[in-house]
């Protein structure tokens, strides 16, 4: 059974770098046939997917357009988990994040970082 | 990039049967859907992946209440014998080109 769990702080200032890390149990970052995403979830934009990093004899990442400039997701192979870095956040980056895995849905989540931006 | 279409709300009788819907927009009929659903703050929790042969393949621990089926651009859930833990938002998804994208969700009641 995979399990995701999220950690890092809930509250970010404005201008500042958004840290989250997902750690991983059941599977591994370095799966040939999984991918692990970063998705946040807010009233104004619903759910709202991130980017994903994948290893398919080398590390990939995709990101979504709307925060492409700003995002990065790096893994960890050696505490088999990732993390999702966001920077210069603005007050309309606060949001429930989560972490998940895909294999081509999505299939496990996390349990979910409330994370708001205020000075 | 595709869209997914959901009515905002929905409500059925304890131990009735209920059936949502996901609309795909115009240019990806043929694209796979998951559905997943979402309890009062909780994360949400995987249910299963629907083709567009109407072809389901369901989470591991998901009740033989629920099921999924295919019409053209539209994907069902079907969720019989209505339970009180079934009142949630639910949610489909689906990617295309290395994107994933969600639908705004149905609110299911329970009465």
């Amino acid at each position: 059974q995979v399990q995701l769990q999220q950690s890092g702080p809930g509250l970010v200032k404005p201008s500042q770098t958004l840290s989250l890390t997902c750690a991983i149990s059941g599977d591994s970052v370095s799966s040939n046939n999984a991918a692990w995403n970063w998705i946040r979830q807010s009233p104004s934009r619903g759910l709202e997917w991130l980017g994903r990093t994948y290893y398919r004899s080398k590390w990939y990442n995709d990101y979504a357009i709307s925060v492409k400039s700003r995002i990065t997701i790096n893994p960890d192979t050696s505490k088999n988990q990732f993390s999702l870095h966001l920077k210069s956040v603005t007050p309309d980056d606060t949001a429930v994040y989560y972490c998940a895995r895909n294999q081509a849905d999505i299939d496990y989540w996390g349990q979910g970082t409330l994370v708001t931006v205020s000075s | 990039q595709p869209v997914l279409t959901q009515s905002s709300s929905a409500s059925a009788s304890l131990g009735s049967s209920v059936k949502l819907t996901c609309t795909l927009s115009s240019g990806h009929s043929r694209l796979t859907i998951a559905w997943h659903h979402q309890q009062p703050g909780k994360a949400p929790r995987y249910l299963m992946k629907l083709e567009r042969s109407g072809n389901y393949n369901k989470g591991s621990g998901v009740p033989d209440r629920f099921s999924g089926s295919s019409s053209g651009a539209d994907r069902y859930l079907t969720i019989s014998n209505l339970q009180s833990e079934d009142e949630a938002d639910y949610y489909c998804e689906t990617w295309d080109s290395d994107t994933w994208v969600f639908g705004g969700g149905t609110k299911l009641t329970v009465l």
